[in-house]
């Protein structure tokens, strides 16, 4: 069945400390992947994805993720975190049939 | 979210009531679905839909209806809410560069 991972529930930065978001995922064949945040009390917005190509994907907000298709991983980074990033990010997977699949979130708390 | 429109974003039910949340998208999407967003679980698939009249089910569908009479409108339907059935609901909707989502309806079943 496919399903994603994501290893971190709560992650504390302070600002400027890099990130790095862990997300692995089961499926075996031709894979769609998702970043997705979610800022307090808001909808979800498109960080960034992959379909294909380039395994290095660069979103918004200076957000990037790298596809390794070895170890079914999309971890998404950011060199240098802000306040303004405090979020609950979700990676997320589009089925065979379409649909997305979502991991259970990661919140990052960015202290000032 | 443009293109993706909810409503209510409130909503404050008491226990067997029921309702219908609406979705609504004006970019001629063929592909719309309703997601619930709790604490702790991501998000999860209540049904979808790939085109007027073809609807089906997802990771948990139980309690809920959907129809899709038209490719604009994409409505869930509570039959007899319950207090598990108090959530967060997200409705989105496919383009070529990944998932649109509406702003939310924040349910509350009492």
């Amino acid at each position: 069945a496919q399903s994603v991972s994501q290893h971190n529930h709560h992650v504390i930065l302070s600002e400027a400390a890099s990130l790095e978001l862990g997300c692995n995922y089961s499926y075996g064949g031709t894979v769609n992947l998702f970043w997705y945040v979610q800022y307090p009390g808001q909808h979800l917005q498109l960080l960034l994805k992959y379909f294909s190509g380039d395994p290095l994907v660069k979103g918004i907000k200076g957000f990037e993720a790298e596809f390794i298709k070895s170890k079914f991983s999309f971890n998404l980074r950011k060199p240098s975190v802000q306040w303004s990033d405090t979020a609950e990010y979700f990676c997320a997977l589009k089925h065979s049939q379409g649909n997305l699949i979502f991991g259970k979130g990661t919140k990052l708390s960015v202290k000032p | 979210n443009a293109g993706v429109t909810q409503t209510p974003k409130f909503q404050v039910l008491k226990t067997g009531q029921s309702m219908t949340l609406q979705c609504a998208q004006d970019m001629n999407h063929e592909y719309m679905s309703w997601y619930r967003q709790d604490p702790g679980m991501g998000l999860r698939l209540i049904h979808y839909s790939v085109g007027a009249g073809i609807t089906d089910q997802g990771e948990v569908p139980n309690g809920y209806n959907v129809s899709r009479s038209t490719t604009e409108d994409f409505p869930l339907r509570l039959l007899s809410a319950a207090p598990s059935q108090t959530s967060v609901y997200f409705c989105a909707s496919l383009t070529n560069y990944g998932y649109t989502f509406g702003s939310g309806t924040r349910l509350t079943v009492v």
